[in-house]
């Protein structure tokens, strides 16, 4: 079974200052990860994967996670908001079970972006 | 790469009716999927194919879903005898077959049964 908690529901962040997006994960299997960004009435943009290569992970938009299995979180970073990044994040695990595909969503993050 | 389209973009309809969506995948995708979001959620696995063939479905796709993929391309999802419960967005996703491949999402199709 594979599951998914984003820790905060809400998170308001200044422009200009760091963002910090909480993700743990729970996985029978050796989990792949991801990010995801969801603006308003539009689709799932993926911001980031992890697959068990390196355990920082570089995505678009100056995003990074850093995969922790000692803690079982997959934490978003970014150093500097901007106020395009105002969006729903969702984490996102896929826990690689022989004939599973589905992937299995966190609640999501709503990130507000103050000027 | 064109995307993932969805069509149409919204539809209305009353409660009983029948309504179907269709979903063009990207076109070297030979994996494709279908999820479920409710207002306030993260969206819900409903089921997958590999080329024409359903290899997985979820417990949340009662009798009254059905989808198909019958030429291994586009795919539809129908859904019969609507109720106020189904009223959600629906999301289309297609990826290449192989370990960690990313999912790709179109825009969705918004049902709202009045």
């Amino acid at each position: 079974a594979q599951s998914v908690t984003q820790l905060d529901s809400h998170v308001s962040v200044s422009e200009g200052t760091p963002v910090l997006l909480r993700c743990n994960y729970s996985s029978s299997y050796s989990p792949s990860l991801f990010w995801y960004v969801q603006h308003p009435n539009k689709g799932l943009q993926l911001l980031l994967k992890y697959t068990s290569a390196a355990t920082l992970v570089k995505g678009i938009n100056g995003f990074e996670a850093e995969f922790k299995k000692s803690e079982t979180s997959f934490h978003l970073t970014k150093p500097s908001a901007h106020m395009s990044d105002a969006a729903e994040y969702f984490c996102v695990v896929s826990d690689q079970s022989p004939g599973r595909r589905a992937l299995t969503f966190g609640s999501g993050t709503r990130l507000q972006v103050q000027p | 790469d064109t995307g993932v389209s969805q069509d149409p973009r919204h539809k209305i309809t009353k409660r009983g009716q029948n309504v179907t969506f269709r979903c063009d995948p990207i076109s070297e995708h030979n994996r494709l999927y279908w999820y479920r979001q409710t207002l306030g959620q993260g969206p819900e696995f409903l089921t997958y194919f590999q080329n024409e063939a359903q290899l997985e479905k979820s417990r949340l796709l009662s009798d009254r879903f059905s989808a198909e993929r019958p030429k291994g391309s586009f795919s539809t999802l129908e859904i019969q005898r609507t109720e106020q419960g189904d009223s959600a967005m629906y999301l289309c996703a297609s990826s290449r077959q192989g370990e960690y491949q990313p999912q790709h999402f179109g825009d969705g199709t918004r049902l709202s049964i009045l």
